[in-house]
């Protein structure tokens, strides 16, 4: 079975600095993938971020990168320059080779203040 | 970014009543799927759909549950005799199949009274 931790319930930072959001698995799979998905108050569900188990380089997306750890299974999301559109959930899955479901985190509330 | 809707955005119902929640995606996606959320807890996978047909389903998806897509649009959910354990947010989304990231809809709250 597949597990999803998001061990953060809640993070807060200044609009402009740097937050990491931490995320770890359970998995005795060997590739994968892993997700970053932001849930603004609106509730719908956007992708931020997609990392291949199979690739050790980090993915980044303008300001979004993350730092997947594989030996650890930690897979955390890194938003610089916190701008206050980027308030939400965030929420960190996993999906197997060749899957179709995600395994979501339970979700960290992220609130950019100004 | 392709595009889903949903609705109702939120439905009330009794307990034992059947409700269908809707899905409208405009894409040419050819998997489909609902999860849910129940308040405070974590966003479950419930079923996929490809090719008019049940893919993959999950522990919570039992006899009660079904989906169908019955116009080439339209995907539903349809909960036969509803408890009040099925209040939650039910999403919808869309993708390319194993693999790819998934397009989800705003949602339908779902209230069980």
């Amino acid at each position: 079975a597949q597990t999803v931790t998001q061990s953060q319930p809640e993070m807060s930072v200044q609009e402009a600095e740097t937050v990491t959001l931490s995320c770890t698995y359970d998995t005795s799979e060997n590739n994968y993938y892993l997700f970053w998905y932001k849930q603004p108050p609106s509730r719908q569900m956007i992708l931020v971020i997609r990392q291949e188990a199979y690739k050790q380089q980090n993915a980044t997306e303008n300001r979004f990168s993350v730092n997947f750890q594989k030996a650890a299974k930690s897979f955390s999301l890194k938003i610089s320059d916190s701008q206050l559109g980027d308030t939400a959930m965030y929420f960190c899955a996993f999906m197997k080779l060749d899957g179709n479901q995600f395994y979501f985190g339970t979700g960290t509330s992220l609130t950019v203040i100004p | 970014e392709p595009e889903v809707t949903q609705t109702p955005s939120h439905q009330v119902t009794q307990m034992g009543q059947e409700v269908i929640l809707r899905c409208v995606p405009i894409s040419n996606h050819l998997y489909f799927y609902w999860y849910r959320q129940i308040l405070g807890q974590k966003v479950e996978f419930l079923v996929s759909f490809y090719n008019n047909e049940i893919s993959e389903k999950s522990e919570i998806f039992d006899d009660q549950f079904s989906v169908e897509r019955p116009d080439g649009s339209n995907f539903t959910l349809k909960i036969r005799s509803t408890k009040l354990e099925d209040s939650a947010m039910y999403f919808c989304a869309i993708g390319q199949g194993p693999n790819y990231e998934q397009y989800f809809g705003p949602g339908t709250r779902l209230t069980v009274t």
